[in-house]
């Protein structure tokens, strides 16, 4: 079983590239979320979805866009990327119902390096 | 907004010995609270959970926390460590009806032998 994919795992951008961060789940889980990873700061939500077609925007949205076209997608893009969005990003998903309290099922992370 | 302090950054302990991880919130109203376990190259696993009830939750491997509502914390115990217990823990906090779940720094515990 694969619970939650994330593609790619490492990759290197120059500033003002884009690109997009494919993460994937079989569970059937409604709720997806991104979040990115920085040292000293723990997880800090980017971007979320309750469903398919529908996103949200989470605690450091800016500069960065989300699309939930199918329910077990969720993608994350970059369309110019900056050297302060180097981090390690994180997809994570939950179950159907009460998603405040669910717990989260992680990918193992996609570390986005920026020069 | 809620949100969360991880007290220690860094706990470094021998094998055998008992650690505790410090764990506080703030938030205005009910929270749900959860404890989870990364290791090295890997995402984030749930250890354990409060969400209602008796105020000591454990997990499968020993480690157990405490609601105290009163001091606002959620403190992460384990009477014995081993080896395999290295990794970084993050607590994490929601608030009712609220998606955006806040997690804390993250406290690095390494297992010496």
């Amino acid at each position: 079983n694969a619970g939650v994919t994330q593609t790619p795992k490492f990759r290197v951008l120059k500033t003002g590239q884009s690109m997009t961060l494919l993460c994937a789940q079989d569970m059937n889980h409604e709720y997806m979320y991104w979040y990115r990873q920085d040292p000293g700061m723990g997880l800090r939500l980017i971007h979320y979805s309750v469903g398919e077609g529908t996103t949200a925007k989470g605690e450091v949205p800016d500069g960065y866009n989300v699309s939930r076209l199918k329910k077990q997608n969720f993608l994350l893009g970059l369309e110019s990327a900056a050297p302060s969005q180097t981090s390690v990003y994180f997809c994570a998903s939950s179950n159907q119902g009460e998603a405040y309290n669910s717990p989260l099922h992680f990918g193992n992370g996609t570390r986005l390096t920026v020069t | 907004a809620q949100s969360v302090t991880q007290l220690d950054s860094q706990v470094p302990v021998f094998e055998e010995a008992p650690v505790e991880l410090r764990c506080n919130y703030s938030s205005s109203v009910s929270v749900y609270l959860f404890w989870y376990v990364q290791y090295p190259n890997q995402g984030l696993q749930l250890l354990l959970k409060y969400l209602s009830g008796s105020t000591l939750v454990e997990s499968i491997n020993g480690f157990e926390a405490e609601f105290n509502k009163s001091q606002t914390s959620f403190h992460l115990r384990k009477p014995s460590v081993h080896i395999s217990d290295t990794a970084e823990y993050f607590c994490a906090v929601s608030m009712y009806n609220n998606n955006d779940m806040r997690f804390g720094a993250g406290t690095r515990l390494t297992v010496k032998p």
